[in-house]
């Protein structure tokens, strides 16, 4: 069945960096957009980054610009996300999500925590 | 651009209509979408396009709205409707797709 499995979150120290990853199956992976959105404990959806069917197109939220990176494989039906110096605020769980006009596929999720 | 979302809370009764708004600071076309969110559990989609269900939501749930001005009425709550609500806008370009603060839907 059509799927997006998260994967690489953990506690990591203010500064230091982490990559997510975001596995898919079950849908034609390469004809998508992809998103990463994440949220805070106990707060709203934040929209991360978007990068496009071929990875030719790729934003950020002002809030990670300059430090996270988002890419993806094709070849492997892979998502990732390359979080630099990394904040307190930055903890939250992080979702990737399929879909361009409404993400329409949302995996289960994977933890973040920016902690000393 | 800034999405709004009114009322923070809300409290309805099973059974009665639910109104819940969003407000964009400026037009986002019908670019908008509404999500559906329970604890602990991943966002779903409910609305595209302002006024379209994504597949296999029930029909009690609809759209309306375009520009500024967007609407998501549930005709008639069930149980496993209360819960909290997001709108979402994908018009902006660089893309932003700005999340409204949600919508607590609550049982009175």
């Amino acid at each position: 069945q059509v799927q997006l499995v998260e994967s690489g979150g953990g506690v990591v120290q203010p500064g230091r960096s982490l990559r997510l990853s975001c596995a898919a199956s079950g849908f034609s992976f390469s004809s998508y957009g992809m998103h990463w959105v994440r949220q805070a404990p106990g707060k709203g959806l934040e929209w991360v980054a978007v990068i496009w069917y071929d990875g030719g197109n790729k934003d950020y939220a002002d809030s990670v610009k300059g430090r996270f990176t988002i890419s993806r494989d094709n070849s492997k039906n892979t998502l990732s996300l390359q979080m630099n110096s990394l904040r307190t605020a930055d903890t939250a769980v992080y979702y990737c999500a399929s879909g361009m006009s409404g993400m329409d596929v949302w995996g289960q999720g994977t933890t973040v925590t920016v902690s000393s | 651009i800034v999405m709004t979302q009114s009322p923070a809370t809300l409290s309805v009764s099973p059974g009665e209509r639910a109104t819940l708004s969003c407000r964009a600071s400026q037009s986002v076309s019908g670019n908008l979408a509404w999500y559906q969110q329970k604890p602990g559990q991943a966002p779903r989609l409910l609305i595209y396009g302002a006024s379209t269900r994504a597949t296999g939501i029930p029909v009690r749930f609809s759209g309306s709205g375009s520009g500024t001005e967007f609407t998501l009425t549930i005709s008639s709550l069930q149980s496993e409707d209360f819960a909290v609500y997001y709108c979402q806008q994908y018009n902006s370009w660089p893309p932003m797709y700005t999340f409204g603060q949600g919508t607590k839907l609550e049982i009175k």
